[in-house]
């Protein structure tokens, strides 16, 4: 079993739309998790990270459940900027903390 | 400044040849690492280094050879690479465990590879 899965779509939505991508999670000793954005040909940048009592930053919430070792990040009001691939990441602790477990992401294409 | 950088963007080379890969971020972290990410797939990681010691080395192959020469830089150097080598290399950095438990990493743009 995978450590970290996503359902890697295409997701294509209309401008407006809101979209939702989840990821589970196999090790329960995971501590620290994050939503990176990649766009074709780059790196992969930092959205969020997931705190366990939930944040939002502007039209980005990411939701943290550990007891169902999911992760979930909401997009509202998609703009075509968004479209791109997220990645859930997930730093399991072992390796003395430095080691980030990446999902195989999830592509998202938001269409006028 | 959350800026890592990375030099070449673009590399071609031969299987006999050598060179090397540079990284550089100024943001104070203590935590440097090597990804290679091939089309489509998540970035792998290669190597780890805290405190310009290396701490992970992921089964890697000799012929690529990490250097940590200071807190600010980090080489990887290459040496008589195959052709399934060719890949976008990534640096990224991190302030290091003890600091941050989250340990949030940021990367650089990276350097497309490829191995003729």
């Amino acid at each position: 079993r995978k450590e970290v899965e996503q359902d890697p779509g295409p997701f294509n939505v209309p401008e407006g739309a809101t979209v939702a991508f989840n990821c589970t999670y196999s090790n329960s000793a995971s501590q620290s998790f994050f939503w990176y954005r990649q766009d074709c040909r780059k790196e992969p940048k930092l959205l969020m990270s997931v705190y366990s009592s939930g944040n939002e930053d502007g039209r980005f919430t990411a939701q943290l459940n550990r007891a169902s070792q999911y992760i979930s990040l909401l997009i509202r009001d998609s703009k075509l900027s968004d479209s791109a691939t997220y990645l859930c990441v997930v730093n399991t602790g072992s390796n003395s903390g430095y080691a980030l477990n990446f999902g195989k992401g999830t592509s998202l294409l938001v269409t006028p | 400044d959350t800026e890592v950088t990375q030099t070449p963007k673009h590399l071609v080379m031969g299987m006999t040849n050598k060179k090397s890969l540079k990284c550089e971020q100024h943001m104070g972290h203590r935590a440097m690492y090597w990804y290679k990410q091939k089309a489509k797939k998540p970035p792998e990681l290669m190597f780890v280094y805290s405190y310009e010691k290396l701490s992970i080395n992921e089964s890697v192959p000799s012929r690529f050879s990490p250097e940590c020469p200071n807190s600010s830089l980090l080489n990887l150097h290459l040496h008589a690479l195959q052709p399934e080598d060719s890949a976008l290399y990534l640096c990224a950095s991190s302030q290091d465990q003890a600091r941050s438990s989250y340990n949030e990493q940021f990367f650089g743009p990276g350097t497309r590879l490829t191995v003729l």
